[in-house]
């Protein structure tokens, strides 16, 4: 079945340098990629999102990257802070209600 | 409005209880989700309604009963629950199914 890997799982970083997280999915069908930022006790957040017909997407610090052909996309964060740490899930959608969900990603950044 | 606001924040119940979970949205979207996160996890899908009508039920044990009474509200009603039903419960909604997911805050369940 439909299926996206993220690593890694937990990431360390120290405040000002970049931390990167990447994702894999299998279906084909998938065309929408967003990135979502979810603090302790709270809600999910999207961060920034991705359409299969483009290949780069910045907003400030954060940029997202997606290559169809070898079906990958990241997400990069540049001059990371304290309030960056939380965990970050990435999502492959098709265009159906159905978003498949990684296994997120711990990001810690340290002072 | 932006917003997707869900009650209550937390709510403790035991096994024989009854209770629900409420789940609002007026920025007009049509399709309306129900989601379970265990900690460190993802969310995991468990009902989307779309125009009101219940599209998707991911196998979703009948203790868990959804209601959507209309197009901006969605129910989760919770019946002989068990302790590991314990969990945060999400409701999101998004324009269609082609849509952002605009997620509440979150239901923390726990079940003694």
């Amino acid at each position: 079945g439909e299926n996206v890997e993220q690593h890694p799982s937990t990431l360390s970083v120290q405040e000002g340098d970049s931390a990167v997280i990447k994702c894999t999915y299998s279906d084909s069908a998938s065309n929408y990629f967003p990135w979502y930022k979810q603090e302790l006790g709270k809600r999910p957040q999207l961060i920034i999102d991705i359409r299969s017909n483009v290949g780069e997407k910045k907003d400030q610090r954060i940029a997202v990257t997606l290559n169809k052909t070898a079906k990958h996309f990241s997400l990069h964060i540049t001059e990371t802070q304290p309030e960056d740490s939380a965990v970050y899930f990435c999502a492959g959608h098709s265009g159906t209600y159905k978003y498949i969900f990684g296994t997120g990603t711990r990001l810690k950044v340290l002072a | 409005d932006t917003e997707v606001t869900q009650t209550p924040k937390h709510l403790v119940m035991g096994m024989t209880n009854k209770k629900s979970l409420k789940c609002e949205q007026h920025m007009g979207h049509r399709a309306m989700y129900w989601y379970k996160q265990k900690a460190k996890k993802p969310p995991e899908l468990m009902f989307v309604y779309s125009y009101e009508k219940l599209s998707i039920n991911e196998s979703v044990p009948s203790r868990f009963s959804p209601e959507c009474p209309n197009s901006s509200l969605l129910n989760l009603h919770l019946h002989a629950l068990q302790p590991e039903d314990s969990a945060l419960y999400l409701c999101a909604s998004s324009q269609d199914q082609r849509g952002e997911l605009f997620f509440g805050e979150g239901s923390r369940l726990t079940v003694l």
